[in-house]
C-alpha cells in the first residue's frame, strides 16, 4: 500500500514567495495531521483535520500559515508571505479511524527560505 | 499536563550491544504509548504502540518495549544493535478522546562498528 506522499520534498525560495506544501494520505484515513520539525523546537503539530475538517489549529504559528483539506484525499499548508525562520522540514500524518490507530508519516518536505 | 521526557539527547554503543533508550510520560490516565524512528531524511517510523494488554509489547526490526505503569515509563530495548540502527528515536503519548500526540524531544543513537 502507497503511504502518505508529501511534495516537494525540498524547496528552496526566496523570502516573501508564497509556499505550499502537498500531502496525499493513505486511502481510508480519517485523521490528517501537519507538523514542523526545527533542531530548537523539536516536532511541533500546526493543525490537524478529521474528515477534512480542521480540528484543532492551535499550534499554526501565526497568520501567514493556512492549511486546507479540500477532499479526503489531499491537503495543502501554504505559508505566504514566507520567512528565513519558517525553515524547517513539514511533515505529513494520517491515521485511521480509531483511538488505538497510530500515526503514519510522510517523508516530509525540506523548506529552506533565503 | 501531558509531557513526554526523554532524558538522553545522544547515545553511542557498539555493534551487538544491547540497547535501551528511556521514555518517561506525565498523564493522568493510561496513555497511548508509541516508539517512532528517524533515519536521515526519513519520516517518522512506527516500531512498535502499546495501548493496554501485555505490558511488553514487540516492534519491528528486533524491538521491544516495556510499559512499566509505577514509574511511568516506556522504555525502548535491543538485545543487539546493528549498525544500521543509528537513527533518531522519538516516544509519544496520546491519550484517549484526543488524537493528538505529545512527542519527545528524541535521542540520537550512534553505533560504533
Amino acid at each position: 500500500d502507497a503511504g502518505v506522499i508529501q511534495s516537494p520534498r525540498h524547496e528552496v525560495t526566496e523570502m516573501g514567495q508564497e509556499v505550499t506544501l502537498r500531502c496525499k494520505p493513505i486511502s481510508g484515513h480519517d485523521y490528517l495531521f501537519w507538523y514542523r520539525q526545527t533542531m530548537m523546537r523539536g516536532l511541533e503539530l500546526l493543525i490537524y483535520f478529521n474528515n477534512n475538517v480542521p480540528i484543532d489549529d492551535s499550534g499554526m504559528p501565526e497568520d501567514r500559515f493556512s492549511a486546507k483539506m479540500p477532499n479526503a484525499s489531499f491537503s495543502t499548508l501554504k505559508i505566504q508571505p514566507s520567512e528565513p525562520r519558517d525553515s524547517a522540514v513539514y511533515f505529513c500524518a494520517s491515521r485511521g479511524q480509531g483511538a488505538n490507530q497510530p500515526q503514519h508519516f510522510g517523508d516530509g518536505t525540506r523548506l529552506s527560505i533565503l | 499536563a501531558q509531557s513526554v521526557t526523554q532524558p538522553d539527547i545522544h547515545i553511542t554503543v557498539s555493534e551487538g550491544a544491547s540497547l535501551e533508550l528511556r521514555c518517561n510520560y506525565s498523564y493522568g490516565a493510561t496513555p497511548y504509548l508509541f516508539w517512532y524512528v528517524q533515519s536521515p531524511g526519513q519520516g517518522l517510523q512506527l516500531l512498535l504502540k502499546y495501548f493496554s494488554g501485555d505490558t511488553l509489547v514487540q516492534g519491528i526490526k528486533g524491538f521491544e518495549a516495556e510499559f512499566k505503569r509505577s514509574q511511568s515509563s516506556f522504555n525502548l530495548r535491543k538485545p543487539s544493535v546493528h549498525w544500521s540502527d543509528a537513527a533518531e528515536y522519538f516516544c509519544a503519548v496520546g491519550a484517549s478522546g484526543t488524537y493528538k500526540y505529545i512527542f519527545g524531544t528524541g535521542t540520537r543513537l550512534k553505533v560504533l562498528a
